[in-house]
């Protein structure tokens, strides 16, 4: 079935740590990317997306990600997260039915 | 873990008419309900938040009077279009989460089609 997964439910990460999460797509051919972030409370909130051209994605607050077509992955990045990075992160893919699909989300604690 | 059930899932309808989308948390109480629209090639939309047993909470340039936002219960929230047109078909998802978790948790999308 097609589907886009996320690894990891919950990192736990100190501050001033790099932070990678992955996401993976099933889905073939043309797909537009995104990465969301939702806050406790709050509605989500695009950090990045990727549509075509340089697969090295940078969004907003220090976050980045990596298209990488073969191994169908699109994987979100942060150098160094900081505690106000403590939120709910997915990954979401726009395929052929234009039909937004999420992951499961993962949740990130960031210990001060 | 926990699911929202959304329904249906996709719809096709005339003009004029009224279509209701549901979403429905099958394990857990829902606080707070947010809808969102998703315009083809495009990022998520959110058209308004809604929180059990008070009036939704529109954003800027939804209207309120044709999407119609319910949210008697802790476990079923819909949205009603009102007088559809062609232009509000669109892909409709609705996230809940509870008070106090972080989590949030989607439902499957409703793909309107208006014609």
């Amino acid at each position: 079935a097609q589907s886009v997964s996320q690894h990891n439910h919950h990192v736990i990460l100190s501050e001033a740590a790099s932070l990678e999460l992955g996401c993976n797509y099933s889905y073939g051919g043309t797909v537009n990317l995104f990465w969301y972030v939702q806050y406790p409370g709050q509605h989500l909130q695009l950090l990045l997306k990727y549509f075509s051209g340089d697969p090295l994605v940078k969004g907003i607050k220090g976050f980045e990600a990596e298209f990488i077509k073969s191994k169908f992955s699109f994987n979100l990045r942060k150098p160094s997260v900081q505690w106000s990075d403590t939120a709910e992160y997915f990954c979401a893919v726009n395929a052929w039915d234009n039909d937004m699909r999420f992951g499961a989300g993962t949740r990130l604690t960031v210990k001060p | 873990g926990a699911v929202v059930s959304q329904h249906p899932s996709w719809v096709i309808c005339k003009s004029g008419t009224s279509v209701k989308i549901e979403c429905r948390s099958l394990d857990f109480q829902a606080t707070t309900m947010f809808w969102y629209r998703q315009f083809p090639k495009q990022s998520l939309m959110l058209m308004a938040t809604s929180n059990e047993g008070s009036k939704a909470t529109y954003e800027q340039g939804v209207e309120k009077d044709k999407f119609l936002i319910n949210h008697a219960s802790l476990t079923l929230s819909t949205l009603t279009v009102t007088s559809a047109h062609p232009e509000d078909s669109s892909f409709y998802i609705c996230s809940s989460s509870s008070a106090g978790d972080t989590e949030a948790f989607f439902g499957q999308g409703t793909r309107l089609t208006v014609v």
